[in-house]
Parts: C-alpha cells; sequence; structure tokens
C-alpha cells in the first residue's frame, strides 16, 4: 500500500464547476501539507500549504485537512480552462524534511 | 525576484555516462532539495541539503550525489547511468523557517533522457 494515495483521472468538469481533488494517506504522523499544479513538462507551482487539521482558503482555492480520516481536499471554485493541468498533493511528518507526493490528478475544464 | 533556476533544460546521455544538474534556489532561500518524477508518477525525494551538508536522503542509490555551494546553490550528480534514471529531475528550494516547517518552490525541472 503507497503511503499516499491519489485517484489519476482524468477528471472532467465544466467551465465554472467546483471542483474537489483528495488524497488519502496512511501514515497518522503526517502533519505538513501541500498541494501543487503541475502543467504539462513544466515544475510543480505551490497552490496551498496548510499545518495539520483545518480548513484554509486563498482565491478560488480551499484545502481541508481532515486528519481523523486521513484525507485531504483541494477545492477549485469557478473552474477554468486555464485550471486543466494535474494537482499533486504532498504531505510530511514532523522531524523530517522528506515530502511524500501523490502521483497527481489530471483535471480537464471544458470551455 | 527570480525563482528556483535549473539548467540544463534537457538532457540526452547514454548507458553508463555520468551527468551533473545544476539549480540556484529563489532568493531568500537556503535549503534545496532535489526530486525525481518519472512519467505519470509524482517527484520521488532524492535528497536535501542545508548548511552545504545533506540532511536527509530518500530511497535512491549512492550512484545519486551532490553539493551545496556557499551561495546556496547545488548540484545533483548521477554516476553509471541506466535507463531507468530518465526522468524530470527536480529541484526545490525552502526558506528556513523556525523548526522543520518549511514550504518548497520548484524549480522548471531538467529532462534527463538515457539512451
Amino acid at each position: 500500500q503507497k503511503e499516499v494515495e491519489q485517484d489519476p483521472g482524468p477528471l472532467s468538469v465544466p467551465e465554472g464547476a467546483i471542483v474537489s481533488l483528495n488524497c488519502t494517506y496512511s501514515n497518522s504522523a503526517f502533519q505538513y501539507f501541500m498541494w501543487y499544479r503541475q502543467y504539462s513538462r513544466k515544475g510543480p507551482e505551490l497552490l496551498m500549504y496548510t499545518y495539520s487539521s483545518g480548513n484554509k482558503e486563498d482565491g478560488r482555492f480551499t484545502a481541508q485537512v481532515d486528519k481523523s480520516s486521513k484525507y485531504i481536499s483541494l477545492f477549485i471554485r469557478d473552474s477554468q480552462p486555464s485550471d486543466s493541468a494535474t494537482y499533486l498533493c504532498a504531505m510530511k511528518a514532523s522531524g523530517t524534511y522528506k515530502y511524500i507526493f501523490g502521483t497527481g490528478t489530471r483535471l480537464k475544464v471544458l470551455a | 525576484d527570480a525563482g528556483v533556476t535549473q539548467s540544463p533544460t534537457h538532457l540526452i546521455k547514454t548507458r553508463g555516462q555520468q551527468v551533473t544538474l545544476r539549480c540556484s534556489p529563489k532568493s531568500g532561500h537556503d535549503t534545496v532539495s532535489w526530486y525525481q518524477q518519472a512519467l505519470g508518477q509524482g517527484p520521488q525525494f532524492i535528497f536535501q541539503y542545508y548548511e552545504e551538508e545533506e540532511r536527509q536522503r530518500g530511497n535512491f542509490p549512492d550512484r545519486f550525489s551532490g553539493h551545496q555551494f556557499p551561495n546556496y546553490s547545488s548540484e545533483l550528480n548521477v554516476n553509471a547511468l541506466l535507463l531507468g534514471d530518465s526522468a524530470l529531475y527536480l529541484c526545490a528550494s525552502s526558506p528556513l523557517l523556525q523548526d522543520d516547517t518549511d514550504t518548497q518552490y520548484f524549480g522548471p525541472g531538467t529532462r534527463l533522457t538515457v539512451l
């Protein structure tokens, strides 16, 4: 079993839809969570960073962490064709510098 | 504000050769991490450098080595290249915050092809 599981997609949605992207994990020690957006053949771009549990909002993006369920989510409101990319979750425990990434979910927003 | 830069952009090598990849961190950042990203996969942690020392290493063989310079830039060296080393190599830099709390900002990557 992988430490971090992420549905690879592709996930296709119409423009303007609310998108929900998710990751599950098995290591209860994970405390630091990040979401990245990666366009084809480019480096990942940091979208959201969350410590421990709770919600965090930044513009059209909302990140949620549910440590009791070992489940994190990224919501994108009013999705745009420019949001079409692969979304990666990453997480790590305290006392380590190594982030564990999911395989990424490929999102397509249709105009 | 310059972000993380990496060179070269693309590289083609043959099996058994050696390669050196370079990274300059974001301004104000002093920690550099290297990741390998195979096609269709998430990045895999190779190692992290801080104060010119390797601070943590992932599950990669000794063929992968690195260096950090006093100006915080870093190199990744891979010896005895294998076909399986073909991947996008990503450098990420982090600001030093309290404890081990950090975010990571990635560069554009170097795409290595081993023939």
